[in-house]
């Protein structure tokens, strides 16, 4: 069955700093790949979406995620992270069967 | 509607009743998806549906959960006999699909904002 893992569980960063969150599934076919975020108290919001074509993908709030067909990755990253940034982040894929399995997620604090 | 719909938003029932959680898809969304979000285990898939069909159940925890889906649009997801363990938030998610075959591109999920469950 296809699963997620997300490297990191929790990371902690000073404002300004580069950010990369790990994001590999388990086999490949035709995927779709996204990463969610949830700010403290609100719910899941969609982040950026990877079906097909480019494998660099720009999402909101200057996220980007790379796909790498070969290492079945789908990393997260932000050049300057900022202190609204803190929050909980879900790398998410969605296989031919439409069943769409989520990592454990990522808790990022961003240090002010 | 213009959003997906979960109630009750809060529940707090006692150990052994049964509740039943109601979720409202995007109006067309053919996919209707079940998670649990508790500390630690981040979204723990549960089951989904296409239309009325329950393709996958195999994140169901126990035979105490069960879901169904009618009309290929409201679902219902009821825990019997609820546990402490039971308590968790249980977020409900719908997404369209367009295409077929090695084509097909399915819409993310749009989620509603939860029910929070306690079993005391």
């Amino acid at each position: 069955a296809q699963s997620v893992s997300q490297h990191n569980h929790h990371v902690i960063l000073s404002e300004a700093a580069s950010l990369e969150l790990g994001c590999n599934y388990s086999y490949g076919g035709t995927v779709n790949l996204f990463w969610y975020v949830q700010y403290p108290g609100q719910h899941l919001q969609l982040l950026l979406k990877y079906f097909s074509g480019d494998p660099l993908v720009k999402g909101i709030k200057g996220f980007e995620a790379e796909f790498i067909k070969s290492k079945f990755s789908f990393n997260l990253r932000k050049p300057s992270v900022q202190w609204s940034d803190t929050a909980e982040y879900f790398c998410a894929v969605r296989d031919r069967d439409d069943k769409i399995i989520f990592g454990k997620g990522t808790r990022l604090h961003i240090l002010p | 509607g213009a959003g997906v719909s979960q109630s009750p938003s809060n529940k707090v029932t006692e150990k052994g009743k049964d509740v039943e959680l109601r979720c409202d898809p995007i109006s067309g969304h053919t996919a209707l998806y079940w998670y649990r979000q508790s500390l630690g285990q981040g979204l723990e898939f549960l089951i989904y549906f296409q239309g009325n069909s329950a393709p996958d159940k195999s994140g169901l925890p126990s035979d105490r959960f069960s879901a169904e889906r009618t009309g290929g649009s409201v679902s219902t997801l009821t825990i019997q006999r609820t546990q402490q363990e039971d308590s968790a938030v249980y977020l409900c998610a719908s997404s369209a699909r367009r295409g077929t075959g090695v084509f097909f591109v399915g819409t993310e999920a749009f989620f509603g904002q939860g029910t929070r469950l306690t079993v005391v």
